[in-house]
């Protein structure tokens, strides 16, 4: 079954600092992809990073880097230099079936503290 | 970049009446759409695809005569929430597949989403 999990309810982080938010997923899919998303309290969601499943070098956009470990099925997102606006709700997803599908992970909520 | 409108951004309505959500892909064709559902304080669910000209596929557990999707145009899809009761408060996402995106980090798009309350 296709899953992914994400074992973090909350992360705290201190301004500046880095956090990594940690995803795992669970597919027979030789082709997949891995998405985070970023959802504020207004709701939308906000695409942050892509990481294809033949990618041989980790996703990098910005500030956002995904460290991608396909043997342990694992996609963590790391965020540097952590700012105010970063606190949210972050969603781990694997497209599934040629984008066909999109399954989402419980999310993790993130606070930046001062 | 592709763009997804979602319209209304809220809605409240009586129980027993019928809502309509639209979602609109403004600069790109969209042959896909899909619908989501999140309660407060969990992940988005997957409702159904929506594939123009042809009929919606709907998630195991969801009720097609409740939730009615329309993707009449490769531009608009549309959910209605027919009559509606307080338990089918929540919020409504769609996304929708841009064909011919160069990279998987631009083949979907979301709406910024439909908070219904019923009351």
């Amino acid at each position: 079954a296709q899953k992914i999990t994400q074992t973090q309810p909350g992360m705290f982080v201190q301004e500046k600092e880095a956090v990594t938010l940690d995803c795992t997923y669970d597919t027979s899919d030789q082709s997949y992809g891995l998405f985070w998303y970023k959802q504020p309290s207004s709701g939308e969601m906000i695409f942050l990073i892509y990481q294809g499943s033949y990618d041989e070098q980790n996703a990098t956009e910005g500030r956002y880097s995904l460290n991608f470990q396909k043997a342990r099925k694992s996609a963590n997102l790391v965020i540097s230099a952590s700012q105010l606006g970063d606190s949210a709700m972050y969603f781990c997803a694997m497209s599934l079936q040629g984008f066909q599908k999109l399954v989402f992970g419980t999310g993790t909520r993130l606070l930046v503290s001062p | 970049g592709a763009v997804v409108s979602q319209h209304p951004s809220w809605v409240i309505c009586k129980s027993g009446t019928s809502v309509k959500i639209e979602c609109r892909s403004l600069d790109f064709q969209a042959t896909t759409m899909f619908w989501y559902r999140q309660f407060p304080k969990q992940s988005l669910m997957l409702m159904a695809t929506s594939n123009e000209g042809s009929k919606a596929t709907y998630e195991q557990g969801v009720e097609k005569d409740k939730f009615l999707i329309n993707h009449a145009s490769l531009t608009l899809s549309t959910l209605t929430v027919t009559s509606a009761h307080p338990e089918d408060s929540s919020f409504y996402i769609c996304s929708a597949r841009v064909q011919g995106a160069n990279s998987g980090a631009n083949v979907l798009t979301f709406g910024a989403g439909s908070r219904l309350t019923v009351l």
